[in-house]
């Protein structure tokens, strides 16, 4: 079955490190996704990974996949309060490549 | 490059009525999926469209249909609404076979009393 799941909520200092945590069903997804969402509006693209790669860094963005455990993890180096948003992650299925969400997980940062 | 555009913005409908919502993909995208994001959840896939031919479906009843247009832009319509239809909606492009980056759009908001 689809079934992506997430943490509801986290908090975190201005300044501390973030991290998001998402399993997945779908051993044969070819990315995975992590989208930002802030209040009314759309869906930004932050970051993907290969399914063959155990990590990727961009910046201040760190994914590390674990395929074994079909865990997904999302770091946020030095968040700021701009970061205080939604994040999705997502999974592809099929072979429309559907997109598959998480319900999200609420990040507050706290200044 | 522009980017992915969606109108309205926001729409007030009742119950029975029937809705389209537009959207207008990404420069050089040819794929258009469309999703729906009930309050508090995680977008959840309708369907897809690719050359101006559904390309898959999720579990949507048929009162939600599409189209496709020849310049990729696309329609997404809604008859005989219910109110669990109130959601935003969300409308994404991307170029089949280029990692499947979809973008998207910043959706529309419809509510149905």
């Amino acid at each position: 079955g689809e079934d992506v799941e997430q943490s509801l909520f986290l908090s975190v200092r201005e300044g501390d490190s973030s991290v998001i945590n998402c399993t997945y069903t779908d051993s044969s997804s070819t990315y995975l996704y992590w989208y930002k969402q802030e209040p009314g509006a759309g869906l930004q693209l932050l970051t993907y990974i290969f399914s063959n790669m155990d990590m990727k860094q961009d910046q201040r963005l760190t994914v590390l996949l674990n395929k074994k455990d079909k865990h997904l993890s999302l770091r946020i180096a030095d968040t700021q309060t701009g970061d205080s948003a939604i994040y999705f992650c997502a999974e592809t299925g099929g072979a429309t490549n559907k997109l598959i969400f998480g319900t999200g997980t609420l990040l507050a940062v706290q200044p | 490059e522009t980017g992915v555009t969606q109108s309205p913005t926001h729409l007030i409908k009742t119950r029975g009525q029937q809705v389209t919502l537009r959207c207008s993909s990404q420069s050089g995208h040819n794929t258009v999926s469309w999703y729906q994001q009930a309050l508090g959840q995680g977008p959840q896939f309708i369907f897809q469209y690719y050359r101006e031919e559904e390309n898959g479906r999720g579990n949507f009843p048929p009162r939600f249909s599409g189209l496709q247009f020849p310049n990729y832009s696309s329609e997404l319509n809604v008859n005989a609404l219910e109110l669990d239809d109130s959601a935003l909606y969300l409308c994404a492009s991307s170029q089949k076979g280029l990692r499947n980056e979809q973008f998207f759009g910043p959706g529309t908001r419809l509510t149905v009393l």
